[in-house]
């Protein structure tokens, strides 16, 4: 069974500055999906970015961008420019490859981030 | 296209009762996820469902049931509650395959078990 885990229950950063959080993940797969959601006080999850295991290349979403170290099995997001809405606790999930995504996400405990204005 | 829906957004129930939750998908997404989110356990997989049949179902007992229409809209059956069962449940529709997908996740329903 994969495991996720983000070591950071919490993270504090100042607006417009950069913060990076973490996450790892234990699989013995090789062709997987990574993904971080977002979700706000209102409580509907969003997805942030996503990344497909077999492309080397870093995602990119406007302020958002991963480092994918699979040989690690690491998984971190940076945001860039901290912004006031970007507060909210950040998940990051695994999905095999196999089985057509039925076997559905497996997600980290979360990360809420603060943004000190 | 609206989002994806869920009803009630909350529920009060006391133990040994059974509640349905619902889930409408956006329009045209075939694909239904259920996640049970309790601050012990984090977000966990529940079950998925595709044109109305069960593909996948977490480690969840037999007491956490669904089902899928042929409108796309799923329901969670819950029997016999216990008071581990209070949580937030999500519903999510899929858009999309592999890479390209997409989860839309829900607003969720708040359970609670007295």
């Amino acid at each position: 069974a994969q495991t996720v885990t983000q070591s950071q229950p919490e993270m504090s950063v100042q607006e417009a500055e950069t913060v990076t959080l973490s996450c790892t993940y234990d699989t013995s797969e090789s062709d997987y999906y990574l993904f971080w959601y977002k979700q706000p006080p209102s409580r509907q999850m969003i997805l942030v970015i996503r990344q497909e295991a077999y492309k080397q290349q870093n995602a990119t979403e406007n302020r958002f961008s991963v480092n994918f170290q699979k040989a690690a099995k690491s998984f971190s997001l940076k945001i860039s420019d901290s912004q006031l809405g970007d507060a909210a606790m950040y998940f990051c999930a695994y999905r095999s490859r196999a089985g057509g995504g039925a076997d559905g996400l497996t997600f980290g405990k979360g990360t809420h981030l603060i943004i000190q204005p | 296209k609206a989002g994806v829906t869920q009803t009630p957004r909350y529920l009060i129930k006391t133990r040994g009762q059974q509640v349905t939750l619902s889930c409408s998908p956006i329009s045209g997404h075939r694909s239904v996820s259920w996640y049970q989110q309790t601050p012990g356990q984090g977000l966990q997989f529940l079950f998925e469902y595709f044109s109305e049949t069960q593909r996948n179902k977490g480690n969840f007992p037999g007491r956490f049931s669904g089902r899928q229409f042929s409108n796309s809209r799923s329901e969670m059956n819950v029997s016999t509650l216990e008071l581990g069962d209070s949580a937030l449940y999500l519903c999510a529709s899929r858009e999309g395959q592999g890479y390209q997908e997409t989860q839309y996740f829900g607003p969720g329903t708040r359970l609670l078990v007295l």
